[in-house]
């Protein structure tokens, strides 16, 4: 089965400043997708970022980029100049064409005025 | 926003009696998903549907029933309440023209008491 793994259960970040929330799956497909949810405190579930395996490059969507590392079944999102917004549970998601998304556990980031 | 609605959004009920929650999309979506969230587990699928009355388990169905009448709506179903079963449960849809991106209603909050 599927298993998407975040490892840090809480981050924090001062406001303006970078900072990289990890995510690494274990998988034997060759073509999938992942995925990067935000949920803030009013419970909705916000896609943040996708990428396909299948592509090389990096997705990237304003101030939210994802270190994509097919090799190491590796996928950090980075959040640069990070605001008081962006204070959220985080979670990694995976998924192939034909199977619901599996999630990991989440990572909470506080972020620091 | 893929035209989703749960309700109700939030409920109080006893152990031992019946709850359902219900789904309702407006984009004719063939994909529905329920999942439910906890504190420390991310968001596990329960049940989800390809079709209307075409169903599947997903990781945690244990309790749960559901059923698809109509492309629309997609119910799930506590049959006897029990404790653990307090949690939010979110419902989600697959995304017309972009078929792996899930998008998610905005929870209801389940208390068994």
């Amino acid at each position: 089965a599927q298993t998407v793994t975040q490892s840090q259960p809480e981050m924090s970040v001062q406001e303006a400043e970078t900072v990289t929330l990890s995510c690494t799956y274990d998988t034997s497909e060759s073509d999938y997708y992942l995925f990067w949810y935000k949920q803030p405190p009013s419970r909705q579930m916000i896609l943040v970022i996708r990428q396909e395996a299948y592509k090389q490059q990096n997705a990237t969507e304003n101030r939210f980029s994802v270190n994509f590392q097919k090799a190491a079944k590796s996928f950090s999102l980075k959040i640069s100049d990070s605001q008081l917004g962006d204070a959220a549970m985080y979670f990694c998601a995976y998924r192939t064409l034909n199977t619901p998304l599996v999630f990991g556990k989440g990572t909470r980031l506080s972020v620091i005025a | 926003d893929a035209g989703i609605t749960q309700s109700p959004r939030h409920k109080v009920t006893e152990t031992g009696t019946p709850v359902t929650l219900r789904c309702h999309q407006t984009e004719n979506h063939r994909y529905m998903y329920w999942y439910r969230q906890d504190p420390g587990h991310g968001l596990r699928l329960i049940h989800y549907s390809y079709g209307v009355k075409d169903t599947d388990k997903g990781e945690v169905s244990d309790g749960y029933s559901v059923s698809r009448s109509k492309t629309e709506d997609f119910l799930l179903t506590l049959e006897s309440a029990t404790s653990s079963q307090t949690s939010v449960y979110f419902c989600a849809t697959n995304v017309a023209g972009i078929s792996y991106e899930q998008y998610f209603g905005p929870g209801t909050r389940l208390t068994v008491t």
